[in-house]
């Protein structure tokens, strides 16, 4: 049971440059959300998904889009890269909140540094 | 935003002692309070979703308690070891909002 899979787990980009993190999870869970960490900060939310087609926006969405196509995966794209985009990405899953007795299930991370 | 904050932000606890640490969250509009263990360069995992004020809940040497009313919840470790040195997340989810609010963390090293 993989859980929750990112792919990449580090990418150097350039400014401008684009690119698209990839979350797989196979626990069937609905809803997926992903997070960035920054030094001194919680875990702050960029956009969410409440299901396969729906997605919304999260704390900080300017400059990310996402894309739910598939129940099992979500993708955060970053079209025009930018230094302040440089963080730790998470990605998570979970059931709805009514079934959520587990709490979320997080992914390994993707480090990503943009210069 | 919801204001999440968590206390103190780093501890540094003998190997066999017990500790404690603080989250607090907003006294209104309460749904759920999540904790999550965090090692490094790991991923953060759950230890307790609480929902009920007053509820207690327990794995291992770790436990939780929870006050809903004036809005703060407590992680207990008993007999500190080791591998207990992580960073302590908490999170709340208000009622009617899909989204977890994150505090930023308690850093716990355990010194042999």
């Amino acid at each position: 049971n993989a859980g929750v899979t990112q792919t990449p787990k580090f990418r150097v980009l350039k400014t401008g440059q684009s690119m698209t993190l990839l979350c797989a999870q196979d626990m069937n869970h609905e809803y997926m959300y992903w997070y960035r960490q920054d030094p001194g900060m919680g875990l702050r939310l960029i956009h969410y998904s409440v299901g396969e087609g729906t997605t919304a926006k999260g704390e900080v969405p300017d400059g990310y889009n996402v894309s739910r196509l598939k129940k099992q995966n979500f993708l955060l794209g970053l079209e025009s890269a930018a230094p302040s985009q440089t963080s730790v990405y998470f990605c998570a899953s979970s059931y709805p909140r009514q079934r959520a007795n587990y709490g979320y299930t997080f992914g390994s991370g993707t480090r990503l540094t943009v210069v | 935003i919801l204001n999440v904050e968590q206390s103190p932000q780093s501890l540094h606890v003998q190997e066999g002692d017990s500790t404690n640490f603080t989250c607090s969250f907003p006294s209104s509009n309460f749904y759920a309070l999540h904790w999550y263990r965090w090692e490094t360069a790991k991923s953060p995992e759950a230890l307790f979703v609480m929902t009920l004020n007053g509820d207690e809940k327990k794995k291992g040497r770790i436990s939780a308690t929870l006050n809903t009313k004036e809005g703060y919840s407590y992680l207990y470790i008993k007999g500190s070891q080791p591998e207990d040195s992580a960073t302590y997340l908490c999170a709340f989810a208000p009622f009617g909002n899909e989204k977890l609010t994150f505090g930023t963390g308690t850093r716990l090293t355990i010194i042999p």
